[in-house]
C-alpha cells in the first residue's frame, strides 16, 4: 500500500505571494490532517478534513486554508506569505476519525520564504 | 490547559543506555497518547501509543509508562542504538480527535 505523499517536496516563495500544497492520503482513508512544524514551535496542529469537511481548525489565521475533494485528496493554502510561514507542513492521513487510532505521516513539504 | 510538555529538548547516551523521554498533559479528556518517531527529512512515524486506563505497554525495545493521576507518561528505549537517533515527539488527543503534540527531544545514541 502506498504511503502518504505530499507534493511539492520543496517550495520557495516571496513574502505577499501565495502557495498551495496537496496530500494524497493511504488509499481507503478518509481523514486528513494538516501540521505545520517549526523548531520553535514544534508540531502545530492546523486543520482536519473528513468527507470533504473541515472537521477541526486549529489556531491559525485565516490566510491558512484548506479543503479536500471527493477522493479524499487534500489541498492547504497559504496566502499573502509572511517570513514566519517558513516551515515544513505536514499531512496525516487515519481510515476516518475516531475509527483505528493511528495518524500516518507524510515526508512533508519544505517552504521556504524570502 | 491543551498544552503537553515534554522534557528533556536533547538527550545524548551510550549504545546500549535506556533513555527516558517524560511528558506532561493538563486535559483529563485527552484519550490517546502516541509517541513518534521522525528522522531528518522524514515525516513522524507512530512508535508505540497507549490509553489512559493502562499503565504500561512494551513493544519491541519501547516501552510507555503511563501514570494517570500525576497526568505524566513517559518513553524507555532499552538497549538504544546508534540507529535510535531521531527526534521524539510524545503527543496527545483530545475528545474531537483533534493531536496536540510536545515540544519534541532529540536523542542521540553513541557507539
Amino acid at each position: 500500500k502506498a504511503g502518504v505523499t505530499q507534493t511539492p517536496r520543496y517550495l520557495i516563495k516571496t513574502r505577499g505571494q501565495q502557495v498551495t500544497l496537496s496530500c494524497s492520503p493511504i488509499s481507503g482513508h478518509r481523514s486528513v490532517s494538516w501540521y505545520q512544524q517549526t523548531p520553535g514551535q514544534g508540531l502545530q496542529f492546523l486543520f482536519e478534513y473528513f468527507s470533504e469537511t473541515q472537521r477541526n481548525k486549529g489556531n491559525f489565521p485565516g490566510r491558512f486554508s484548506g479543503r479536500q475533494f471527493s477522493n479524499s485528496r487534500s489541498e492547504m493554502n497559504v496566502s499573502t506569505l509572511e517570513l514566519g510561514d517558513s516551515a515544513l507542513y505536514l499531512c496525516a492521513s487515519s481510515p476516518r476519525p475516531g475509527q483505528g487510532d493511528e495518524q500516518f505521516f507524510g515526508p512533508g513539504t519544505r517552504l521556504t520564504v524570502l | 490547559q491543551q498544552q503537553v510538555k515534554q522534557s528533556p529538548q536533547s538527550l545524548i547516551v551510550q549504545k546500549g543506555g535506556i533513555p527516558i523521554i517524560n511528558c506532561a498533559y493538563e486535559n483529563t479528556a485527552f484519550d490517546y497518547f502516541p509517541w513518534y518517531q521522525q528522522f531528518p527529512g522524514k515525516g513522524p512515524a507512530l512508535l508505540i501509543a497507549i490509553r489512559p486506563d493502562v499503565s504500561e505497554k512494551k513493544e519491541g525495545r519501547f516501552t510507555i509508562s503511563f501514570n494517570k493521576s500525576a497526568k505524566q507518561f513517559s518513553l524507555h528505549i532499552m538497549d538504544s542504538q546508534p540507529g535510535d537517533s531521531a527526534t521524539y515527539f510524545c503527543a496527545a488527543r483530545g475528545g474531537t480527535y483533534k493531536y496536540i503534540f510536545g515540544t519534541g527531544t532529540r536523542l542521540k545514541v553513541l557507539a
